[in-house]
């Protein structure tokens, strides 16, 4: 059974920084592209950022773009997500997902949630 | 930047069929994906590539595309059905993964 468990998620103050990461089992984990997608609360789905099989080809959303950076262990079988300088339009549920290389989006985590406030 | 447009509701029968829009530019040289998300819970896809359906996704969903409009639609129509649909795509001229920004179907 395909797993994707986040964690590192919390109330953070403006400006401060996060790690998040993911635990993922059930499946060939450096098979997989993996993606970060968020969604904010009673909002749509946002794509965050994403990482080949390989660290390769690493991409951000304009919105998280120097100050987001993602990476993977396959060693682990890990993907994370080091979060800075966060602002409050940075709350969200923070979702590890997997992709099977074609452009889109098989597995899905959880989530957890991080929420930026003073 | 490439957008993706959809209704904010759809209502349907139960036993009837649902069909749900997504408008994007030129969206039939794309590859339509969508997702399923049930309240409290994380997405699930329901159909990729414009018209497949993953492994236990029951035959009742189905997907088309063409021109600027793809759509999901929800055959014999079931109280479990009841969630919010997004389609998505990736914009190789931006080279990111888009969204569209959601409906919430009702099974009345």
């Amino acid at each position: 059974e395909v797993q994707l468990v986040e964690s590192g998620g919390g109330l953070v103050q403006p400006g401060r920084s996060l790690r998040l990461s993911c635990a993922a089992s059930g499946f060939t984990f450096d098979d997989y592209a993996m993606h970060w997608v968020r969604q904010a609360p009673g909002k749509g789905l946002e794509w965050v950022s994403g990482i080949s099989w390989n660290s390769g080809s690493i991409g951000y959303a304009d919105s998280v773009k120097g100050r987001f950076t993602i990476s993977r262990d396959n060693a682990k079988n890990s993907l994370y997500l080091q979060m800075n300088s966060l602002r409050a339009e940075d709350t969200a549920l923070y979702y590890c997902v997997a992709s099977s290389g074609l452009y889109y989006f098989d597995y899905w985590g959880q989530g957890t949630l991080v929420t930026v406030s003073s | 930047s490439y957008e993706l447009t959809q209704p904010l509701s759809v209502s349907v029968a139960l036993g009837q069929t649902a069909r749900i829009t997504c408008g994007g530019n030129n969206i039939g040289s794309k590859n339509v994906h969508w997702y399923q998300q049930k309240p409290g819970q994380a997405p699930v896809l329901v159909i990729y590539r414009d018209s497949n359906r993953p492994s236990g996704i029951p035959e009742r969903f189905s997907g088309s595309n063409s021109g600027n409009t793809a759509t999901l639609t929800i055959s014999r129509a079931q109280a479990g059905d009841e969630a919010d649909y997004y389609c998505q795509v990736w914009d190789s001229s931006t080279a990111r993964y888009v969204f569209g920004t959601g409906t919430k179907v009702t099974v009345l």
